[in-house]
Parts: structure tokens; C-alpha cells; sequence
């Protein structure tokens, strides 16, 4: 069974540029979660989505982040404009239906840098 | 806000013992709780998760729950260099559908050869 799949897995801008992640989730996955991982911390839920609906957002900055998850299969993560605080990991992650003790799966990451 | 709390470390152990981690919580209401740990440069992989009192054991692993404290922890037996990693504490309160992990900074193990 293929993972949870992100690309790209590093990228550098300059700070109020803008850039986009993407993730596949693992086939037949519901629920797709995306988290924030600064150096030293542990992963912060940015937002979920049930299926193409987002379940909650309450974490996520929403005047310079967006996501979206069409037809409930891959989704993106947009930033824009960037700051430099927002330098970490982005993790995606799914699981079969969100119910609570569902395994979260996590993908990779991708490793942002911001100059 | 929920909370999840974990020492940094790095915890030193020595190889062939037991190694063992420890969480606390703040929210009574969180449900489930998983253990992940994390090499470096790499994402979680779960090792093992616990939502009832007790212990539950799964090898080398023992994931124990105590709900009146408010506190998890995992116990590694006979660890091996490999055991060297850092090993992320998440609380899960599931209400609404929205079941995103709530994680602690994590527990730096090192195991010495």
C-alpha cells in the first residue's frame, strides 16, 4: 500500500513570496490532516478535512494560509505572503474515516525555508 | 487549550535497559493517546496508542494510561541503539468530527552502546 505522498519535500523563498504544498493521501483515506512542525516542537494541527469538507480550521492563520481538498482526494496548502516564522515542516497526514482511535498516517513532510 | 507536556530531555539510557517516557495532559475530556516517535530529518511513525486505564503492551513496548492523573507513559524494554529517537507524546479529543492530534515537543532518547 502506497503512503501518504507530499512534494515538493524542501523549498526556500524570500519572505511575503508565496508557495504551495501538495499532498496525496493513502487510497480510500476520509480524513486528511495538515500540521506545522517548527525545529524543536512537536507537529501543530493546522487543519482537517473530512472527505472535501474542512472539519476544523481553528489553528490555522488564516489571513496568509489557505487549503483546499477538491473532489476529497489530494489536497494543497497555500502560503501567502510568507514570514520568516513560518520556516518548518509541513506534514500531511490521513486516516480511513477520523474516527478517534483511526491510525494517522503521516507523509514525508516538506521542509520550508523562509529568507 | 489543550495541552500536552513532555520533558525534552535528552533522556540517557543505557543499552539492554528500560527506557521510559512520560506525558501529561490538560484536557479531561481527550479520549485516546498515541505514542510516535521521530527520527531525525523524518516524520512520526506511531508506535503504539492506549484509551483505556491500565497497561497495554505490544513487544519490546508498554504504553500506560492513568486518566485520574492525567498521564501517559511508555516504557521501552531491552533498548537497542535503533530505540535512539525522538518520541512524540499526542492527546486526542475527538468532538464535532474534529480529531486532529495534539502532540507534545517530544522526549530525546538516546540509547548508549
Amino acid at each position: 500500500e502506497a503512503g501518504v505522498a507530499q512534494s515538493p519535500r524542501y523549498k526556500i523563498i524570500e519572505k511575503r513570496q508565496s508557495v504551495a504544498f501538495w499532498c496525496n493521501p493513502i487510497s480510500g483515506h476520509a480524513t486528511l490532516y495538515w500540521y506545522q512542525q517548527i525545529l524543536g516542537q512537536g507537529p501543530k494541527l493546522l487543519i482537517q478535512f473530512q472527505n472535501n469538507g474542512v472539519v476544523d480550521d481553528s489553528q490555522l492563520p488564516k489571513d496568509r494560509f489557505s487549503a483546499e481538498r477538491l473532489k476529497g482526494v489530494d489536497s494543497t496548502l497555500k502560503i501567502q505572503p510568507a514570514k520568516l516564522e513560518d520556516s518548518a515542516v509541513y506534514l500531511c497526514a490521513s486516516s480511513p474515516s477520523g474516527v478517534s482511535v483511526d491510525t494517522q498516517y503521516f507523509g514525508p513532510g516538506t521542509r520550508l525555508t523562509v529568507l | 487549550q489543550k495541552e500536552v507536556e513532555q520533558n525534552s530531555g535528552p533522556l540517557s539510557v543505557p543499552e539492554g535497559a528500560i527506557a521510559s517516557l512520560n506525558c501529561t495532559y490538560s484536557d479531561r475530556g481527550s479520549q485516546s493517546f498515541f505514542w510516535y516517535r521521530q527520527y531525525s530529518g523524518k516524520s512520526p511513525e506511531l508506535i503504539m496508542f492506549i484509551y483505556s486505564n491500565g497497561d497495554k503492551e505490544d513487544g519490546r513496548f508498554t504504553a500506560q494510561l492513568n486518566k485520574a492523573s492525567q498521564y501517559v507513559s511508555l516504557l521501552i524494554r531491552d533498548s537497542q541503539p535503533s530505540d535512539s529517537a525522538t518520541y512524540l507524546c499526542a492527546a486526542l479529543y475527538s468532538g464535532g468530527g474534529a480529531d486532529g492530534l495534539t502532540f507534545g515537543k517530544g522526549t530525546h532518547l538516546i540509547i548508549q552502546p
